[in-house]
């Protein structure tokens, strides 16, 4: 059974990087089928796609996080990472990875991690 | 930037029917943009209902369906269920690897 999990930091200052981990157990990351992706939500509110990577590491952006946001992958270690820079208290939210097909089919998502922008 | 919109709330009476709606706010949806759509209740992740327009996700009941009507993508629930009262949220894939969630439709059913 295919599960994601997040994993990074709950609370980070303004201005600085937020950082999460996502792990992947029971498939491999290396499939050639599936993207990886992080979308949020910040509370009360809807979800919002931030950006997805292929195995390969393309990756693609949410064009109004393009400039601040950057998604890795390792696949010796089945995970792939999110960086969001320059953080505001607007980004305060539940940060999501999951998995998806070519065309945004989320099939598979991870519990959700809370992470809270906060001096 | 292109906006998915949907309808913010919806009410719907149990055993009824109701049929939520995932447009754009410039231009049609069509089955080109393989609009999918998810249910998720309070603290929970969200759940996969239908992707591909009309293809239901394993152990989704068939009270759930999915289609285009009009210039929207649209998901009918049939003899709603108390259970059903939840978010629900469209995605639309966009091309070039960019996807867009809808800013969501909260059911409730009562």
């Amino acid at each position: 059974q295919l599960q994601l999990q997040e994993s990074g930091p709950g609370l980070v200052k303004p201005s600085e990087t937020l950082s999460l981990t996502c792990t992947v157990s029971g498939a491999s990351i290396s499939s050639s089928s599936y993207y990886w992706g992080w979308i949020r939500q910040p509370p009360g509110k809807g979800l919002e796609w931030i950006g997805s990577i292929y195995y390969d590491g393309s990756s693609y952006y949410n064009p109004s996080l393009k400039s601040r946001v950057s998604i890795s992958i390792d696949t010796s270690k089945n995970q792939f990472s999110l960086k969001l820079s320059s953080v505001t208290a607007a980004d305060t939210a539940v940060y999501y990875c999951a998995r998806h097909s070519e065309h945004s089919m989320f099939d598979y998502w991870g519990q959700g991690s809370l992470v809270t922008v906060s001096s | 930037q292109t906006v998915v919109t949907q309808e913010p709330s919806f009410s719907v009476s149990p055993g009824g029917t109701v049929t939520l709606t995932c447009g754009l706010s410039s231009g049609s949806v069509s089955t080109s943009y393989y609009p999918s759509w998810y249910q998720q209740t309070p603290g929970q992740a969200p759940r996969t209902l239908m992707y591909n327009t009309d293809t239901r996700s394993s152990g989704v009941p068939d009270r759930f369906s999915g289609s285009i009507l009009g210039n929207k993508a649209a998901l009918t629930i049939t003899g709603a269920q108390a259970d059903d009262e939840s978010d629900y949220y469209c995605v639309l894939y966009m091309g070039s690897g960019i996807s867009v969630f809808g800013g969501g439709t909260k059911l409730t059913v009562l």
